[in-house]
């Protein structure tokens, strides 16, 4: 049973546009989420986090956005460029719980940002 | 400040081996996660070490088992090598001590079981 989805396999978007990538989780314990970006035969990268306490937090050309009673997180880029083309992975923790150690992970989003 | 390094990059084994993969994290972060990345499961989280204890562990058999020295450094292990552990191993470390959760990840070794 997943506990956090990312029900768009991939997503196309003109360079210059906002990206939204989606995620959805069903435990109620997590109070943590993050964003990666990842590139074929590289580890995750750190894009963005945010805690339950919030509800948005923004970084330059991203911001995540967190509805708890939904249980819906999104992402967005803007504006959106080709050097973003990569997969993109939802991860949510239990930090509260001591899981903060224990990142579960969507099964990743593929942005293709075209020229 | 050097990233998360891994070795080997790359490993072929036969199965029926057994492997050891070593993780060395960001300079001061104390906790050091592995996780399994396959095409089919996507990333899954193995076990955490911090300070030289297991925290917390995943749902993977025992033959995966770890450890993690004074220094923060750490180390995986897998024992009797089935075709299905061909995987990337990715060790992420993180600096909870601050308040901050993100981890940060290495750039994995690829373990290919024939």
């Amino acid at each position: 049973d997943q506990q956090v989805k990312q029900n768009s396999p991939s997503l196309s978007v003109q360079e210059g546009r906002i990206s939204i990538l989606n995620c959805d989780y069903t435990n109620s314990m997590f109070d943590y989420f993050l964003w990666y970006k990842k590139y074929p035969a590289e580890g995750p990268t750190f894009l963005i986090s945010i805690s339950s306490i919030k509800d948005k937090n923004e970084d330059g050309r991203f911001t995540v956005f967190l509805n708890k009673s939904a249980k819906h997180l999104s992402l967005h880029i803007v504006p959106s460029q080709p050097g973003d083309s990569a997969v993109y992975f939802c991860a949510a923790s239990d930090v509260d719980g001591g899981s903060q150690g224990n990142l579960i992970f969507g099964k990743g989003t593929k942005l293709s940002v075209k020229p | 400040k050097a990233g998360v390094t891994q070795t080997p990059r790359y490993l072929i084994k036969t199965r029926g081996q057994q492997v050891t993969l070593s993780c060395s994290p960001i300079s001061g972060h104390r906790s050091v996660s592995w996780y399994q990345q396959t095409p089919g499961q996507g990333l899954q989280f193995l076990f955490e070490y911090f300070s030289e204890t297991q925290r917390n562990k995943g749902n993977f058999p025992g033959r995966f088992s770890g450890r993690q020295f004074s220094n923060s450094r750490s180390e995986m292990n897998v024992s009797t090598l089935e075709l299905g552990d061909s995987a990337l191993y990715l060790c992420a470390s993180s600096f909870p001590q601050s308040g901050s959760y993100e981890q940060y990840f290495g750039p994995g070794t690829r373990l290919t079981v024939t």
